[in-house]
């Protein structure tokens, strides 16, 4: 089991927006920023949001993050077929001294 | 560019060791904090252990405190996992990823991975 909860899967068809959702607790989200990253089958993960809601460069502003409180949400708009893959969301968590992650959400481009 | 490669993936059988090992590029390594992840086939993402800038930090999850001990050579800009007693359920790919300038922090970029296979 997790320390961050994500839904395990998503889904929506081109053009749409959807959310993932990653909630966690005071000792991580609700004190630390939020990361989330997007693997794609087969490769490693690549940072999709640091800090909660800023996108490295490269990273469509299709990509947007948000948090409030110990929770917080990937959304993706305009979604198109190559964004079919597993999102994680991760924070550092205080009272373990370590990275946590959510279990992951596979999302599905209908 | 920055670049993570990791090597010392294989097979081993249980009970047994192996040390991973990431060359890092691109980037001052010694002014960065550095992570390995794990991730068991078809599973999700599971931290393993974290290392402060100048090796003086470091961090372990409970499932595998005791077995593995990081480091790092600043000097040859590579961070290790040395990993004993090995089990079934280490057997994953292995990240190494990079970690905050300051803190510890949370990964940004990510090795390739190598793979551990344990099993007799």
């Amino acid at each position: 089991q997790s320390v961050l909860t994500q839904p395990p899967s998503a889904s929506g068809t081109p053009g749409q927006r959807v959310t993932i959702s990653c909630s966690g607790s005071s000792s991580n989200i609700g004190s630390n920023y939020v990361y989330w990253y997007q693997q794609l089958p087969g490769t490693a993960p690549k940072l999709l949001i640091y800090r909660n809601n800023q996108r490295p460069s490269g990273v469509p502003d299709r990509f947007s993050g948000s948090k409030s409180g110990t929770s917080a949400s990937l959304a993706i708009s305009g979604l198109r077929s190559e964004d079919e893959a597993d999102y994680y969301c991760a924070a550092w968590d205080d009272s373990l001294s370590a990275v946590v992650f959510g279990g992951g959400t596979k999302l599905t481009v209908l | 560019e920055v670049q993570l490669v990791e090597s010392g993936g294989g097979l081993v059988q249980p009970g047994g060791s192996l040390r991973l090992s990431c060359a890092a590029s691109g980037f001052t390594f010694s002014s960065y904090a550095m992570h390995w992840v794990r991730q068991a086939p078809g599973k999700g993402l599971e931290y393993v252990s974290a290392i402060s800038s100048n090796g003086g930090s470091t961090y372990y999850a409970n499932s595998v405190k005791g077995r593995f001990t990081i480091s790092r050579d600043n000097s040859k800009n590579t961070l290790y996992l040395q990993m004993g007693s090995l089990r079934a359920e280490d057997m994953a790919v292995y990240y190494c990823a990079r970690g905050g300038s300051r803190i510890v922090g949370v990964p940004d970029y990510w090795g390739q991975g190598t793979l551990v296979t344990v099993s007799s």
